[in-house]
């Protein structure tokens, strides 16, 4: 099956400076993918939408430089959350989706901002 | 605009009882309906999908009735387990819009011995 892997599961950072979280397709060409933000209890927000080799769409709202992606290849997407806040803390998950497979999701990461 | 109603919030199930949670989508060009269950700290997981060419889909425990006319959709889940406790997320996508999944609510899932 589709196996997405996303790291760090948990990152703390200072406020000021900026953090990376990695989502990978391991055994699939992802040629989309897709990164949310998830607040405790409450649904999935999509934060933007990735296709390889191209500019990522960003959802109304949200703040493209604060919040960096790279699609760089059919296999790797990064979010660069740049000069990261106390109010960045959340839980952050990526999902990849390719031609075969449907919409699978990385595990997470915690990102804590003190 | 939130396309995607899903009902209950929570719900407390008997183990051995029947779970039943209910989506309901405003966007009539929706043609892909998942259900993905997500337990604390990890990544949603798909556990079922239906298509509107069909009415109902089950694997194992799991049953998703779809109406199209009434454009609801809801899951199942049979023989309730304590290890079924998590969050249920429904969810809809148009093939070729873009792919984007819209998620409904979520339903926090609560099986008890």
């Amino acid at each position: 099956g589709a196996v997405v892997s996303q790291h760090p599961s948990r990152v703390i950072c200072k406020s000021g400076t900026s953090v990376k979280i990695e989502c990978r397709s391991l055994d699939f060409q992802a040629t989309t993918m897709f990164w949310y933000r998830q607040f405790p209890k409450q649904s999935l927000m999509l934060m933007a939408t990735s296709n390889e080799g191209s500019k990522a769409t960003y959802e109304q709202g949200v703040e493209k430089d604060k919040f960096l992606i790279n699609h760089a290849s059919l296999t790797l997407s990064t979010l660069t959350v740049t000069s990261a806040h106390p109010e960045d803390s959340s839980f952050y998950i990526c999902s990849a989706r390719g031609t075969t497979y449907g919409y699978t999701f990385g595990s997470g990461t915690r990102l804590t901002v003190v | 605009q939130q396309q995607v109603k899903q009902s209950p919030q929570s719900l407390i199930v008997q183990k051995g009882g029947i779970s039943i949670i209910n989506c309901a989508y405003e966007n009539t060009a929706f043609d892909y309906f998942p259900w993905y269950q997500q337990f604390p700290g990890k990544g949603p997981a798909l556990l079922i999908a239906i298509r509107p060419d069909v009415s109902e889909k089950k694997e194992g425990r799991f049953t998703i009735s779809f109406n199209k006319s009434a454009k609801q959709f809801s899951l199942h889940i049979m023989d309730s387990q304590p290890g079924d406790s998590a969050t249920y997320f429904c969810a809809a996508s148009i093939t070729g819009g873009g792919n984007k999944l819209t998620f409904g609510t979520g339903t926090q899932l609560k099986v008890e011995l």
